[in-house]
């Protein structure tokens, strides 16, 4: 299956800074991104889709300019949590889907967010 | 209404029980069911993937379709320890709709 990477896997940071999260797939191209945030023992929130080239389509209720995404090509996509607070802190996982048949979603291996 | 309806569990059998995961969903026009399996800290990985009606095998797993009661079914046969983990189903119509997914323990 295709493979997507994201970096860094696990990132502590002070409350108040910003966050960069990259995600990239590997070995296809990704039309779509998706970003989602999990948090304990809980399922997968979606928090945006992001279509190479154009702006993200954030879900209702998650702050456009807290959570900057950027898909600036075929392959990569960034999340960026800016001024970061404790309650920010969960698990990011990033997901992309090509042109395949079966339209399937690959996710990432997840980026743990702890904000002090 | 929800487009996808997951149990949540969690489940607990007994290893090589056969384990049995269930969703519904909302929509007949719906036309890719997949099944993805996330251990506990790690991204969600496919398992299998469905376009039509009816059973598709692969080793241990069956995904089992049926758009005439919109339900999707994913078994596991002989379960191992190794299984436990959180199932999640999705499915695809204009865009993905994922269920809440099911923790499934197999005790050894």
């Amino acid at each position: 299956g295709a493979v997507v990477s994201q970096h860094p896997s696990w990132v502590i940071c002070k409350s108040g800074t910003s966050v960069k999260i990259e995600c990239r797939s590997l070995d296809f191209q990704a039309t779509t991104m998706f970003w989602y945030r999990q948090f304990p023992k809980q399922s997968l929130m979606l928090m945006a889709t992001s279509n190479e080239g154009s702006k993200a389509t954030y879900e209702q209720g998650v702050e456009k300019d807290k959570f900057l995404i950027n898909h600036a090509s075929l392959t990569l996509s960034t999340l960026t949590v800016t001024s970061a607070h404790p309650e920010d802190s969960s698990f990011y996982i990033c997901s992309a889907s090509g042109t395949a048949i079966y339209n399937e979603q690959f996710f990432g291996p997840g980026t743990r967010l702890t904000v002090l | 209404q929800k487009e996808v309806e997951q149990d949540p569990g969690p489940l607990s059998v007994p290893e090589g029980a056969i384990v049995s995961l269930n969703c519904t969903y909302s929509n007949s026009a719906f036309q890719y069911f997949m099944w993805y399996r996330q251990y506990s800290r790690k991204g969600p990985e496919l398992l299998m993937y469905t376009y039509s009606s009816g059973n598709k095998e692969d080793g241990r797993f069956t995904a089992q379709v049926d758009k005439s009661s919109k339900y999707i079914s994913l078994f596991i046969r002989d379960s191992q320890p190794s299984d436990s983990a959180t199932y999640l189903c999705a499915i695809f119509g204009n865009q993905f709709y994922f269920g809440t997914g099911t923790s499934l323990t197999v005790i050894p």
